[in-house]
């Protein structure tokens, strides 16, 4: 019972252009929500996060947007730098325990 | 500051074999987690603590133990190794009242 979806395996965007990646999710408990960035052969960092009292979140280049009727999440990067090439993994909270999605993988073409 | 730390980052183990994971923490973080990521998967938490001496499981528990008996350390056991644990093992550690968690670097182990 996959709660955190996450539907494209993979985006491909230019430099300087924006990135948009999408997470839906099933359980209306879920009251806090994270972004994680990955790197290969790396642990998941932390990126940026918004509590479902919110709709709108934003630090520099990161702005998480959550539409609660949809249950839909999504994380804009403007402008999109290679350095952003990396798998970005969205997370749910219901208390203690997180749920994740399957992660999209971000290239960044200079 | 080390952060959260793993070892080993990588292991092999013959199935019915058992072993430890270790993960370490130097921030005085009160809660850790344990999760493992399956290709193509996301992250499923198998237990986590709260303090020292108090563990729950999380969404996918069976076929391992962990325990806590300081803030710092919080180890996983695996007792019967199976082919089905073969995954990547994540360790991570948060504050109290703190949403975000700091993950460690990972233990990729194979059960052949």
């Amino acid at each position: 019972d996959q709660q955190v979806k996450q539907n494209s395996p993979s985006l491909s965007v230019q430099e300087g252009r924006i990135s948009i990646l999408n997470c839906d999710y099933t359980n209306s408990m879920f009251d806090y929500f994270l972004w994680y960035k990955k790197y290969p052969a790396e642990g998941p960092t932390f990126l940026i996060s918004i509590s479902s009292i919110k709709d709108k979140n934003e630090d520099g280049r990161f702005t998480v947007f959550l539409n609660k009727s949809a249950k839909h999440l999504s994380l804009h990067i403007v402008p999109s730098q290679p350095g952003d090439s990396a798998v970005y993994f969205c997370a749910a909270k219901p208390g203690n325990d997180m749920r994740f999605g399957a992660g999209t993988r971000l290239t960044v073409k200079p | 500051n080390a952060g959260v730390t793993q070892t080993p980052k990588f292991r092999i183990l013959k199935i019915g074999q058992s072993m430890t994971l270790q993960c370490a923490q130097d921030m005085n973080h009160n809660y850790m987690y344990w999760y493992r990521q399956d290709p193509g998967m996301g992250l499923k938490l198998i237990y986590y603590s709260v303090g020292a001496g108090i563990t729950d499981k999380g969404e996918v528990p069976n076929g391992y133990n962990v325990s806590r008996s300081t803030t710092e350390d919080f180890p996983l056991r695996l007792e019967l190794a199976a082919p089905s644990q073969t995954s990547v093992y994540f360790c991570a550690s948060s504050s109290p009242g703190h949403n975000e968690q700091f993950f460690g670097p990972g233990t990729r182990l194979t059960v052949l």
